[in-house]
């Protein structure tokens, strides 16, 4: 399967801050997906992104295919934003995941 | 539309025992995929059901079974329970094979004492 790595892996921001996150994975890939997981373990869909560039909100997403690469941006951070950012990414059925970014945001 | 619904939330077994952990897949998806998530990991693909047939398999010994409904629902059955099976189980839907969007349920929390 595809091996996934992301970077960093802990994140401490101030409350306004921006932020860039980054998945690099190891083949060509058809579903890239990235998700915030909250407290209570919920994987929340973030980005469906294989390629291209996404936003919604406060968050965008750029996926660099031919350089295997994703990166996941967050604006203007808020307190609610603390949690850990998983990317995943597959070329047949199995979602490959990374061992995710723990973002924690200070007021 | 309903999303993906997970039972029980919370569960509690000794080693040796058997345990079946149940999910409904959203409304209008054919395709439910099962993770195993250790503390402080990301999750693990344990095997994947499309239209009632096991799609593929990762690297979970064959004490993880499982089963697909007509309605697409889905239970992950784990046989002679050990104390590392301890994970949160999370299951995911979609429609079809791998390249559509995962959704998840909010998972199952084993603990096996």
């Amino acid at each position: 399967g595809i091996q996934v790595e992301q970077s960093p892996p802990d994140l401490i921001l101030q409350e306004g801050a921006n932020s860039t996150l980054r998945c690099n994975f190891s083949d060509s890939v058809n579903n890239l997906q990235w998700f915030h997981q909250n407290p209570w373990g919920q994987l929340i869909n973030l980005f469906y992104i294989p390629s291209g560039t996404k936003q919604n909100g406060r968050l965008s997403a750029t996926t660099v295919a031919t350089e295997r690469y994703s990166l996941l941006y967050i604006s203007s951070s808020q307190t609610t934003d603390s949690g850990v950012y998983f990317c995943a990414a597959t070329n047949d059925y199995k979602l490959s995941f990374g061992a995710g970014t723990t973002v924690t945001v200070r007021a | 539309e309903t999303g993906v619904t997970q039972s029980p939330t919370h569960l509690i077994k000794t080693r040796g025992q058997q345990v079946t952990l149940r999910c409904s897949s959203q409304s209008g998806h054919n395709t439910v995929s099962w993770y195993q998530q250790a503390l402080g990991q990301g999750p693990q693909f344990i095997f994947q059901y499309y239209r009632e047939e096991e799609n593929g398999r990762g690297n979970f010994p064959p004490r993880f079974s499982g089963l697909q409904f007509p309605n697409y629902s889905s239970e992950l059955n784990v046989n002679a329970l050990e104390l590392d099976d301890s994970a949160l189980y999370l299951c995911a839907s979609s429609w079809g094979q791998g390249t559509d969007t995962q959704y998840f349920g909010p998972g199952t929390r084993l603990t096996v004492l």
